[in-house]
Protein backbone atom coordinates (compact mmCIF):
# COMPACT_ATOMS: atom_id res chain seq x y z
CA UNK A 1 0.00 0.00 0.00
CA UNK A 2 1.16 3.56 -0.79
CA UNK A 3 1.60 5.35 2.12
CA UNK A 4 2.87 8.90 3.78
CA UNK A 5 6.16 8.75 5.02
CA UNK A 6 7.32 11.43 7.97
CA UNK A 7 10.55 11.96 9.52
CA UNK A 8 11.84 11.83 12.23
CA UNK A 9 9.59 9.30 13.94
CA UNK A 10 10.30 11.11 17.65
CA UNK A 11 12.87 14.24 17.91
CA UNK A 12 14.09 15.79 20.93
CA UNK A 13 15.52 19.13 21.39
CA UNK A 14 16.17 21.83 22.97
CA UNK A 15 14.67 25.49 23.17
CA UNK A 16 15.75 27.55 20.57
CA UNK A 17 17.26 24.71 18.51
CA UNK A 18 16.10 24.34 14.24
CA UNK A 19 14.14 21.42 14.19
CA UNK A 20 12.92 20.22 10.78
CA UNK A 21 10.01 17.61 9.38
CA UNK A 22 9.80 15.53 6.41
CA UNK A 23 7.32 14.44 4.72
CA UNK A 24 7.20 12.94 1.21
CA UNK A 25 3.26 12.23 0.04
CA UNK A 26 2.15 9.29 -1.66
CA UNK A 27 3.02 9.99 -5.58
CA UNK A 28 0.34 11.08 -6.91
CA UNK A 29 -1.33 13.10 -4.94
CA UNK A 30 -1.63 16.94 -5.60
CA UNK A 31 -2.29 17.84 -1.64
CA UNK A 32 -0.35 18.50 1.43
CA UNK A 33 -1.40 18.85 4.66
CA UNK A 34 0.40 19.90 7.84
CA UNK A 35 -1.34 19.47 11.05
CA UNK A 36 -0.52 19.37 14.68
CA UNK A 37 -1.68 17.74 17.66
CA UNK A 38 -1.65 18.40 21.38
CA UNK A 39 -4.04 17.74 24.29
CA UNK A 40 -5.47 20.83 24.85
CA UNK A 41 -6.27 21.99 21.40
CA UNK A 42 -6.80 18.46 19.51
CA UNK A 43 -5.89 18.52 15.58
CA UNK A 44 -5.25 21.43 13.63
CA UNK A 45 -4.64 22.92 10.57
CA UNK A 46 -1.11 24.45 10.43
CA UNK A 47 -0.53 24.79 6.70
CA UNK A 48 -1.25 23.12 2.81
CA UNK A 49 -0.07 22.99 -0.52
CA UNK A 50 -1.56 22.05 -3.61
CA UNK A 51 0.71 21.37 -6.63
CA UNK A 52 3.78 22.60 -4.14
CA UNK A 53 2.11 26.25 -3.59
CA UNK A 54 0.71 27.27 -0.57
CA UNK A 55 -2.85 27.64 0.25
CA UNK A 56 -3.09 28.39 3.58
CA UNK A 57 -0.59 28.76 5.94
CA UNK A 58 -2.67 30.95 8.68
CA UNK A 59 -2.62 28.51 11.27
CA UNK A 60 1.08 29.06 11.71
CA UNK A 61 2.77 30.99 13.98
CA UNK A 62 4.75 32.95 10.85
CA UNK A 63 7.35 34.37 13.48
CA UNK A 64 9.33 31.10 14.08
CA UNK A 65 7.34 28.28 11.59
CA UNK A 66 8.46 28.10 7.78
CA UNK A 67 6.54 25.27 5.44
CA UNK A 68 8.25 24.62 1.93
CA UNK A 69 7.39 21.99 -0.89
CA UNK A 70 10.98 22.22 -2.89
CA UNK A 71 9.33 19.13 -4.64
CA UNK A 72 6.76 17.19 -5.88
CA UNK A 73 8.15 14.45 -3.00
CA UNK A 74 8.98 16.61 -0.13
CA UNK A 75 7.85 18.58 2.03
CA UNK A 76 8.93 20.20 5.35
CA UNK A 77 8.05 21.91 8.00
CA UNK A 78 10.63 24.35 10.23
CA UNK A 79 10.57 25.83 13.79
CA UNK A 80 13.33 28.18 14.61
CA UNK A 81 13.84 28.52 17.20
CA UNK A 82 11.74 26.11 19.05
CA UNK A 83 9.94 26.42 22.09
CA UNK A 84 8.71 24.01 24.99
CA UNK A 85 5.02 24.72 23.52
CA UNK A 86 6.20 23.68 20.36
CA UNK A 87 5.55 20.35 21.26
CA UNK A 88 3.24 18.00 20.28
CA UNK A 89 3.02 15.31 17.67
CA UNK A 90 2.90 17.14 13.82
CA UNK A 91 1.11 14.88 11.47
CA UNK A 92 1.35 14.85 7.31
CA UNK A 93 -1.49 13.82 5.05
CA UNK A 94 -2.17 13.96 1.34
CA UNK A 95 -4.86 13.08 -0.88
CA UNK A 96 -5.63 14.14 -4.65
CA UNK A 97 -9.09 14.22 -6.28
CA UNK A 98 -12.65 15.66 -5.23
CA UNK A 99 -13.95 13.21 -3.33
CA UNK A 100 -11.01 10.97 -2.19
CA UNK A 101 -10.15 10.89 1.59
CA UNK A 102 -6.50 12.02 2.78
CA UNK A 103 -3.81 9.87 3.72
CA UNK A 104 -1.92 10.35 7.12
CA UNK A 105 1.68 9.81 7.49
CA UNK A 106 2.49 8.00 11.27
CA UNK A 107 3.61 11.89 12.52
CA UNK A 108 6.49 13.21 14.16
CA UNK A 109 6.28 13.05 18.07
CA UNK A 110 8.61 16.43 19.10
CA UNK A 111 9.44 17.53 22.50
CA UNK A 112 11.61 20.86 23.30
CA UNK A 113 13.35 20.70 26.49
CA UNK B 1 -16.62 29.05 10.17
CA UNK B 2 -17.25 25.16 10.50
CA UNK B 3 -17.11 23.46 13.74
CA UNK B 4 -17.03 19.53 15.00
CA UNK B 5 -18.21 18.88 18.43
CA UNK B 6 -17.96 15.82 20.23
CA UNK B 7 -19.80 15.39 23.47
CA UNK B 8 -17.88 12.72 24.92
CA UNK B 9 -14.75 12.78 25.89
CA UNK B 10 -14.85 9.35 27.14
CA UNK B 11 -16.81 6.25 26.93
CA UNK B 12 -16.45 2.07 27.16
CA UNK B 13 -18.06 -1.09 26.39
CA UNK B 14 -17.91 -4.40 26.89
CA UNK B 15 -16.32 -6.77 24.33
CA UNK B 16 -18.75 -7.91 21.91
CA UNK B 17 -21.34 -5.14 22.98
CA UNK B 18 -22.15 -2.25 20.84
CA UNK B 19 -21.33 1.22 21.27
CA UNK B 20 -22.30 4.37 19.73
CA UNK B 21 -20.41 7.69 19.93
CA UNK B 22 -21.39 11.07 19.17
CA UNK B 23 -20.54 14.11 17.03
CA UNK B 24 -22.42 17.41 15.62
CA UNK B 25 -21.17 19.69 13.34
CA UNK B 26 -21.77 23.51 12.48
CA UNK B 27 -21.46 24.12 8.53
CA UNK B 28 -23.63 26.87 6.04
CA UNK B 29 -22.49 24.79 3.11
CA UNK B 30 -25.01 21.88 1.27
CA UNK B 31 -22.68 19.50 0.14
CA UNK B 32 -19.49 17.91 1.86
CA UNK B 33 -18.01 15.39 3.77
CA UNK B 34 -18.17 13.50 6.96
CA UNK B 35 -15.16 11.25 8.90
CA UNK B 36 -14.31 9.09 11.47
CA UNK B 37 -11.31 8.17 11.96
CA UNK B 38 -9.47 5.86 15.02
CA UNK B 39 -6.19 6.71 16.61
CA UNK B 40 -4.54 3.56 18.23
CA UNK B 41 -1.81 4.55 20.93
CA UNK B 42 0.06 3.74 18.21
CA UNK B 43 -0.74 7.66 17.01
CA UNK B 44 -1.79 6.19 13.46
CA UNK B 45 -4.76 7.92 11.98
CA UNK B 46 -6.62 5.22 10.39
CA UNK B 47 -9.69 6.12 8.43
CA UNK B 48 -12.23 4.25 9.83
CA UNK B 49 -16.06 5.48 7.84
CA UNK B 50 -16.91 8.50 5.56
CA UNK B 51 -20.09 9.95 4.23
CA UNK B 52 -21.10 12.14 1.64
CA UNK B 53 -23.26 14.87 2.71
CA UNK B 54 -25.85 14.46 -0.75
CA UNK B 55 -25.92 10.80 0.09
CA UNK B 56 -28.72 9.65 2.10
CA UNK B 57 -28.02 6.17 2.48
CA UNK B 58 -25.91 5.37 5.67
CA UNK B 59 -22.26 4.31 5.13
CA UNK B 60 -21.30 1.08 6.56
CA UNK B 61 -18.24 -0.65 6.99
CA UNK B 62 -17.98 -3.95 8.29
CA UNK B 63 -19.03 -3.65 12.08
CA UNK B 64 -18.72 -0.26 11.34
CA UNK B 65 -21.54 2.22 10.70
CA UNK B 66 -22.74 5.51 11.05
CA UNK B 67 -26.15 7.51 11.30
CA UNK B 68 -25.80 10.41 8.99
CA UNK B 69 -28.81 13.12 10.19
CA UNK B 70 -28.15 16.25 7.73
CA UNK B 71 -31.28 18.42 9.25
CA UNK B 72 -30.02 17.65 12.47
CA UNK B 73 -26.51 18.11 11.30
CA UNK B 74 -25.29 14.71 13.46
CA UNK B 75 -23.25 12.18 12.47
CA UNK B 76 -22.75 9.00 15.35
CA UNK B 77 -20.53 6.20 14.59
CA UNK B 78 -21.98 2.54 15.87
CA UNK B 79 -19.49 -0.25 16.32
CA UNK B 80 -21.25 -3.55 17.03
CA UNK B 81 -19.66 -6.57 18.49
CA UNK B 82 -16.69 -4.37 20.03
CA UNK B 83 -13.38 -6.04 20.19
CA UNK B 84 -9.99 -5.38 22.38
CA UNK B 85 -8.74 -3.77 19.25
CA UNK B 86 -11.36 -1.18 19.47
CA UNK B 87 -9.87 0.39 21.72
CA UNK B 88 -8.53 4.17 20.62
CA UNK B 89 -9.17 7.38 20.20
CA UNK B 90 -12.24 8.46 16.95
CA UNK B 91 -11.96 11.56 16.12
CA UNK B 92 -14.77 13.16 13.61
CA UNK B 93 -13.82 15.36 11.30
CA UNK B 94 -15.74 17.84 8.31
CA UNK B 95 -14.57 18.57 5.30
CA UNK B 96 -15.86 20.93 2.81
CA UNK B 97 -15.98 19.90 -0.89
CA UNK B 98 -12.42 19.35 -3.03
CA UNK B 99 -9.60 18.14 -1.52
CA UNK B 100 -9.68 21.03 1.74
CA UNK B 101 -8.43 20.90 5.09
CA UNK B 102 -10.26 18.54 7.69
CA UNK B 103 -11.85 19.81 10.78
CA UNK B 104 -11.77 17.95 13.75
CA UNK B 105 -13.55 17.46 16.80
CA UNK B 106 -11.57 16.79 20.08
CA UNK B 107 -12.13 13.03 19.89
CA UNK B 108 -13.43 10.46 22.26
CA UNK B 109 -11.66 8.24 24.07
CA UNK B 110 -13.21 4.55 23.30
CA UNK B 111 -12.11 1.49 26.25
CA UNK B 112 -13.16 -1.84 25.60
CA UNK B 113 -13.47 -4.07 28.75
CA UNK B 114 -12.76 -8.23 28.30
Amino acid sequence: DARVTQTPRDKVTEMGQEVTMRCQPILGHNTVFWYRQTMMQGLELLAYFRNRAPLDDSGMPKDRFSAEMPDATLATLKIQPSEPRDSAVYFCASGSGLHQPQHFGDGTRLSIL
Amino acid sequence: AQTVTQSQPEMSVQEAETVTLSCTYDTSESDYYLFWYKQPPSRQMILVIRQEAYKQQNATENRFSVNFQKAAKSFSLKISDSQLGDAAMYFCAYRRPGNTPLVFGKGTRLSVIA
